[in-house]
């Protein structure tokens, strides 16, 4: 089973603040990676696949990069609505595995 | 546009079984992977199981092994989950979520995309 790794847990910052998380696989997942952000309360939504592809209508401050073990999703300018939950998960093999996730928070 | 509707929420005692649906609109329902993802209270989001309809590939995490079912009822696109010999630690909101393919064929599957459509979840309380 593929383990992934995500940090930090949570992050503090302030509305058009840079934010970036990172993701690591215990082995090679070449770039077969997606990013997910969830609000309190409701489903997950995909923002990120492929690593780096952005899902559309996700807006261009989302980006993604990263292959083989080591990705990053980036907030460019982070916005009231991004206050939110991200959780990476590698898409190379079975069983499916998601990072621990990673709580953004109002500074 | 694909939509996951899934059943109603649930209350169980210990050591039964739940059955939880998902019902799809739209096309590529047979063709993708629909899986099981359950969220403990204030936990990360925990991979259960998937299944590829028109295969009948079926996949599942170790730690369900022999306690999770999930089926597909192709003529009316529905998929279902079953737990069994539930415990209080079961306690979740249990989603299911679809993943188009990036290759199936009858032995094996490469999913290599993310899971862009997902039910609205399914709270499931196990309690004596």
């Amino acid at each position: 089973e593929i383990q992934m790794t995500q940090s930090p847990s949570s992050v503090s910052a302030s509305v058009g603040d840079k934010v970036t998380i990172t993701c690591r696989a215990s082995q090679d997942i070449k770039s077969w990676l997606a990013w997910y952000q969830q609000r309190p309360g409701k489903a997950p939504k995909l923002l990120i696949s492929a690593a780096s592809s952005l899902q559309s209508g996700v807006p261009s401050r989302f980006s993604g990069s990263g292959s083989g073990t080591d990705f990053t999703l980036t907030i460019s300018s982070l916005q009231p609505e991004d206050f939110a939950t991200y959780s990476c998960q590698q898409a190379y093999s079975f069983p499916l595995t998601f990072g621990g996730g990673t709580k953004v928070e109002i500074k | 546009q694909v939509q996951l509707v899934q059943s109603g929420a649930e209350v169980k005692k210990p050591g039964s079984s739940v059955k939880v649906s998902c019902k799809a609109s739209g096309d590529r329902f047979s063709t993708s992977l629909i899986t099981w993802v359950r969220q403990a209270p204030g936990q990360g989001l925990e991979w259960m199981g998937g299944l590829v309809p028109i295969y009948g590939i079926v996949k599942y995490a170790q730690r369900f092994q022999g306690r999770v079912t999930i089926i597909a009822d192709r003529s009316t696109n529905t998929a279902y989950m079953d737990l069994s010999s539930l415990r209080s630690e079961d306690t979740a909101v249990y989603y299911c979520a679809r993943a188009v393919l990036g290759y199936c064929d009858t032995t094996s599957c490469l999913v290599q995309n993310g899971m862009d459509v997902w039910g609205q979840g399914t709270t499931v309380t196990v309690s004596s």
